[in-house]
């Protein structure tokens, strides 16, 4: 069975650093890219970037580039976002998610729980 | 501002069929099949209901359908139930830096 696993819920402060997780068990991690979506309080979905574990190769919207980094350790099937200074608008729910084939033009079919991250002072 | 447009909301009673739209450009929508929609319910993570634009995931109702004309991708669901009512999201891949992009999504409430 195909699951995604993320890391539990966090309260930081702002200008903390964060690293958020989420495992892949139940399929070939490498095979398949590992994306990140972000949803604010109460509203719509925000697509942030996508890693392929295979080799690293990453993409990212210009929204969330050179604000969050996105990562991989395939040797523990575990996929990373993180930030080095938080903000009170990084509050938000993050989700990880599976495509549905090998390549970032695909949808996502499986998702994590979601990690629920808020930034206050 | 969401790049893909859909209604904030709509409704229907149980066993009616209605219809989301999502507008986009030709720099996505209309230039791509790669138009997927996804069901969310309050506090769960969204679920892929359709993908290419008009096919079903295993475990999809064949009560969901999609389609595709120009810039606008539709979403309908034939003969609504109660467990249909939740937020609907669509997405499709652009030719933009940004990869992916999702519309604002619609709140679909079932009388």
């Amino acid at each position: 069975e195909v699951q995604l696993v993320q890391s539990g819920a966090e309260v930081k402060k702002p200008g903390e650093s964060l690293k958020i997780s989420c495992k892949g068990s139940g399929y070939s991690f490498t095979s398949y890219w590992i994306g990140w979506v972000r949803q604010m309080p109460g509203k719509g979905l925000e697509w942030m970037g996508i890693i392929y574990p295979g080799d690293s190769d990453t993409r990212y919207s210009p929204s969330f580039q050179g604000q969050v980094t996105i990562s991989a350790d395939k040797s523990i099937s575990t996929a990373y976002l993180q930030w080095s200074s938080l903000k009170a608008s990084d509050t938000a729910m993050y989700y990880c998610a599976r495509t549905v084939w090998g390549s970032y033009r695909s949808p996502f079919d499986y998702w994590g729980q979601g990690t629920l991250v808020t930034v206050s002072s | 501002q969401s790049a893909l447009t859909q209604p904030a909301s709509v409704s229907g009673s149980p066993g009616q069929s209605i219809t989301i739209s999502c507008t986009g450009t030709s720099s996505d929508v209309g230039g791509y099949n790669y138009v997927s929609w996804y069901q969310q319910h309050p506090g769960k993570a969204p679920k892929l209901m359709i993908y290419e634009v008009s096919n079903r995931p295993s475990g999809v109702p064949d009560r969901f359908s999609g389609s595709k004309s120009g810039n606008t991708a539709s979403l309908t669901i034939s003969g609504l139930q109660a467990e249909d009512e939740a937020d609907y999201y669509c997405s499709s891949y652009t030719s933009s830096s940004t990869h992916w992009v999702f519309g604002g999504g619609t709140k679909l409430t079932v009388l």
